[in-house]
């Protein structure tokens, strides 16, 4: 099983700040990580798969990066409707994993 | 236009099995790469990888949890059936089915609302 550390738990942010989530393996994975937003609610939806590509219709403003074991979802400019909680889930291997989520709330 | 939506019991006793229906619209299950899966949370808590079932019928299952789960596909009707035995109140949670992308590898582009189980005397 990969285990995933998803850090931090808890961020606190002001719209129009640039915000950054980390997802760590506990073994490499190449470039199989995805990264869901969820909302309080509402199942989640997808933002990003093969850790940097940006699923149809998500804002520019969401990018992903890294490879092997470290990678990292960054929000260039906060929006009010980008508070929520992220999670990241790998593919590489079975079974699938998510991390334990990131809750972004407003400062 | 993929759409997924869960059904099956709000409340179960403990030891009780489960049954939940994914009944689906936008794709086939039997047309090559396509997959469904089932993903669970409980309330307030992280997502948590079930199962998922592919187009040739191959189903893999959380190992924490294979002995309890079973994946079904009835492509006739575009519904993927999830079985768990044996349930417990640590149980309850929202479980989600969801599409698996048209990419081959195993994350989720569409997902259903979601279904609240609870397990309780």
């Amino acid at each position: 099983v990969i285990w995933m550390t998803q850090s931090p738990s808890l961020l606190s942010a002001s719209t129009g700040d640039r915000v950054t989530i980390s997802c760590r393996m506990s073994q490499g994975i190449s470039s199989y990580l995805a990264w869901y937003q969820q909302k309080p609610g509402k199942a989640p939806e997808l933002l990003i798969y093969a850790a940097s590509t940006l699923q149809s219709g998500v804002p520019s403003r969401f990018s992903g990066s890294g490879s092997g074991t470290d990678f990292t979802l960054t929000i260039s400019c906060l929006q009010s409707e980008d508070f929520a909680t992220y999670y990241c889930q790998q593919y590489y291997s079975f079974p699938r994993t998510f991390g334990q989520g990131t809750k972004v709330e407003i400062k | 236009q993929i759409t997924l939506k869960e059904s099956g019991p709000t409340l179960v006793k403990p030891t009780q099995t489960l049954t939940l229906t994914c009944t689906f619209s936008g794709f086939s299950l039997s047309t090559s790469g396509v997959g469904v899966g089932w993903i669970r949370q409980p309330p307030g808590k992280a997502l948590e990888w079930l199962a998922l079932i592919y187009w040739n019928d191959d189903k893999r299952y959380s190992p924490s949890l294979k002995s309890r789960l079973t994946i079904t596909k009835d492509t006739s009707k575009n519904q993927v059936v999830l079985t768990m035995t044996n349930m417990d109140p640590v149980d309850t949670a929202t479980y989600y089915c969801a599409h698996r992308k048209y990419s081959g590898y195993d994350y989720f582009d569409y997902w259903g609302q979601g279904t609240l189980v609870t397990v309780s005397s």
